[in-house]
């Protein structure tokens, strides 16, 4: 079936870029989705990408897209303490379902 | 803004008890779904609802069923609520077939 994976951990430097990844199986996927989850909450949307583009920027945050590798980046620039929570991907399938990924635990060191 | 609600944000309940999980949208979003979240097994989805009183299986409903009696409210229910049911419980909801979802706050249950 239809997998997302990405690593369960990422620490980084406050300061620094982190750099979380994620690959997928599903070659017909139609958008690829980044939510961030602070510790106690929900899921929040946090970047989106349609499945035709390769890269989208929004302040701090790009998202790269590498269709031919099946591979999902995030990249936030400047990692403050406030970035620290579990980032999930995920993508819609063509049924216009949701599969995730296990969520990256974002880790920040002073 | 979308605003899902979940009716507790903590749980306790014994084994065997039935347990009821509210969640209400104000969105008026045909789609909702129950998720449970473990540690390293990300999000997996036990039931959802694309109308009223209509329901599909997730991946695990197992030990689960659900109500989507009106359009804002999606209840998933414990018949006889297991140690292996302790988890965060998150529901969403979503308008059409390509947009976003919104989740609630969660609920942390423990089933002892």
């Amino acid at each position: 079936g239809e997998d997302v994976e990405q690593s369960l951990f990422l620490s980084v430097r406050e300061g620094d870029s982190s750099v979380i990844n994620c690959t997928y199986t599903d070659s017909s996927s139609t958008y690829l989705y980044w939510y961030k989850q602070e510790p106690g909450a929900g899921l929040q949307l946090l970047t989106y990408i349609f499945s035709n583009m390769d890269m989208k920027q929004d302040q701090r945050l790009t998202v790269l897209l590498n269709k031919k590798d099946k591979h999902l980046s995030l990249r936030i620039a400047d990692t403050q303490t406030g970035d620290s929570a579990i980032y999930f991907c995920a993508e819609k399938d063509s049924n216009y379902q949701l599969i995730w990924g296990a969520g990256t635990k974002l880790i920040i060191k002073p | 803004d979308v605003k899902v609600t979940q009716s507790s944000r903590y749980l306790v309940k014994r084994t065997g008890e039935k347990v009821f999980l509210e969640c209400v949208q104000d969105m008026d979003h045909e789609n909702m779904f129950w998720y449970r979240q473990d540690p390293g097994l990300g999000l997996r989805l036990i039931y959802f609802s694309y109308d009223v009183k209509m329901k599909e299986k997730g991946d695990i409903p197992e030990g689960y069923s659900v109500s989507r009696e009106k359009k804002e409210r999606f209840s998933l229910i414990l018949e006889s609520a297991s140690t292996n049911q302790t988890s965060m419980y998150l529901c969403a909801s979503s308008f059409g077939r390509s947009t976003e979802a919104f989740f609630g706050q969660g609920t942390r249950l423990t089933v002892v």
